[in-house]
């Protein structure tokens, strides 16, 4: 089993909708969670951290449920530049972070 | 601003080649990594660095060196180049958080290179 799961996608949208990835880990010691967003053909930049509490960041929303050992995303009034492959992190241990494969979303106008 | 450059963006070998792939950072980090991005497969850690002349292995060191000579300066070394070594190979840096002596969270990338060989 991958120790971070997440819907490749793609996940094709409308602009102004709103849409939501979930993404599971395995490792119920994982310490710290993220989210970082992917553009086609460049390096992958942390969008927002992902508090037990859950935080937003204008319109983004970062979940995290422990006990089902999942995170979520939720991007409301979607952007036609929202468009891009967003990566599920976590991180374990003293420096390691752990991607996922990612989830493609695609805003069409 | 924060700046992690690469020495290539495209770079094409032969089988049996040694390859020497750079990586720089200005930011004064301690942390450096090296990844290995393919379809499906996501990024995965080669190796990473949290000091001059430190190395630690990662998830996938097999067939891959590394070379930490200067706190700036993370060299990724194929001894051999082989076809299933072609990727796209990202260096990524952070700090150390003081307190807690841990990396801190957010990782920089270079742009990446992407390597082919034939």
């Amino acid at each position: 089993r991958k120790e971070v799961e997440q819907d490749p996608g793609p996940f094709n949208v409308p602009e102004g909708a709103t849409v939501a990835f979930n993404c599971t880990y395995s490792n119920s010691a994982s310490q710290s969670f993220f989210w970082y967003r992917q553009d086609c053909r460049k390096e992958p930049k942390l969008l927002m951290s992902v508090y037990s509490s859950g935080n937003e960041d204008g319109r983004f929303t970062a979940q995290l449920n422990r006990a089902s050992q999942y995170i979520s995303l939720l991007i409301r009034d979607s952007k036609l530049s929202d468009s891009a492959t967003y990566l599920c992190v976590i991180k374990n241990g003293f420096q390691k972070l752990v991607f996922g494969t990612g989830t493609r979303l695609l805003v069409s106008p | 601003d924060v700046k992690v450059t690469q020495s290539s963006r495209y770079l094409v070998k032969r089988t049996g080649e040694k390859v020497f792939l750079e990586c720089v950072q200005d930011m004064d980090h301690e942390n450096m990594f090296w990844y290995r991005q393919d379809p499906g497969l996501g990024l995965r850690l080669i190796y990473f660095s949290y000091d001059v002349k430190m190395k630690e292995k990662g998830d996938i060191p097999e067939g891959y060196s590394v070379s930490r000579e200067k706190k700036e300066r993370f060299s990724l070394i194929l001894e051999s180049a082989s076809t299933n070594q072609t990727s796209m190979y990202l260096c990524a840096s952070s700090l150390t958080a003081p307190r807690t002596l841990t990396s801190t969270d957010t990782q920089y990338f270079g742009p990446g290179t992407r390597l082919t060989v034939l």
